[in-house]
């Protein structure tokens, strides 16, 4: 029930086109889903969240979809380029329990050609 | 911006040695978390604390421990260091509503 299953495990995308990274939950509890963007050699940095209460949310060229009803959501990259190739987490958390602790993905790792 | 500084970035230790990792926040936040990052495993969760003295395991405590005594330093204890705790460790910090920011990492390679 704690897990975040996260896929695929790896992608490879032309410049311009437009990678999906799923995940899926199991804990209806959750209520805060982010999304981190790590670089190597680098801590992952926070690219965008979302709550259970909207169903999409845009930051510039990162969409989030959120089906509830699934519990599922997607990161979407529109236009896609080569500074994006990263590997990416979804998460979890619970911020009702007060303790703010995160389940993440096991990661995709992104790879977009010139 | 919050500032999560790991002062050891590279290490390299023998299989037996006591190992600290440190971590500090630049702000007066509450709560404090070490991950362990592993290939195809993602982020676990090691031990968090959300006060002073105050601690609780994450999903995968065995073999570690941690110490806060001010609030702004959270440091991780490997006791007996053994090469399957070779791995990137990042420390977080919850700054406001639920988003954590992360430190740059501590590779530790036990040997």
């Amino acid at each position: 029930q704690q897990q975040v299953k996260q896929s695929p495990q790896s992608l490879i995308v032309q410049k311009g086109g437009i990678p999906i990274i799923n995940c899926a939950y199991e804990n209806t509890a959750f209520d805060y889903f982010p999304w981190y963007q790590q670089f190597p050699g680098k801590g992952p940095a926070l690219l965008i969240a979302i709550r259970p209460d909207v169903s999409e949310k845009k930051e510039g060229r990162f969409t989030i979809s959120f089906n509830k009803s699934a519990k599922q959501f997607s990161l979407h990259i529109m236009d896609s380029q080569p500074g994006d190739s990263a590997t990416y987490f979804c998460a979890a958390s619970r911020g009702a329990s007060g303790t703010y602790k995160y389940i993440f993905g096991t990661g995709t790792r992104l790879k977009v050609l010139a | 911006d919050v500032k999560v500084t790991q002062s050891s970035r590279y290490l390299v230790k023998r299989t037996g040695e006591k190992v600290f990792l440190e971590c500090v926040q630049d702000m007066d936040h509450e709560n404090m978390f070490w991950y362990r990052q592993d290939p195809g495993l993602g982020l676990r969760l090691i031990y968090f604390s959300y006060d002073v003295k105050m601690k609780e395991k994450g999903d995968i405590p065995e073999g570690y421990s941690v110490s806060r005594e001010k609030k702004e330093r959270f440091s991780l204890i490997l006791e007996s260091a053994s090469t399957n705790q070779t791995s990137m460790y990042l420390c977080a910090v919850r700054h406001s509503g639920n988003t954590i920011y992360f430190g740059e990492g501590s590779w530790l390679t036990v040997v």
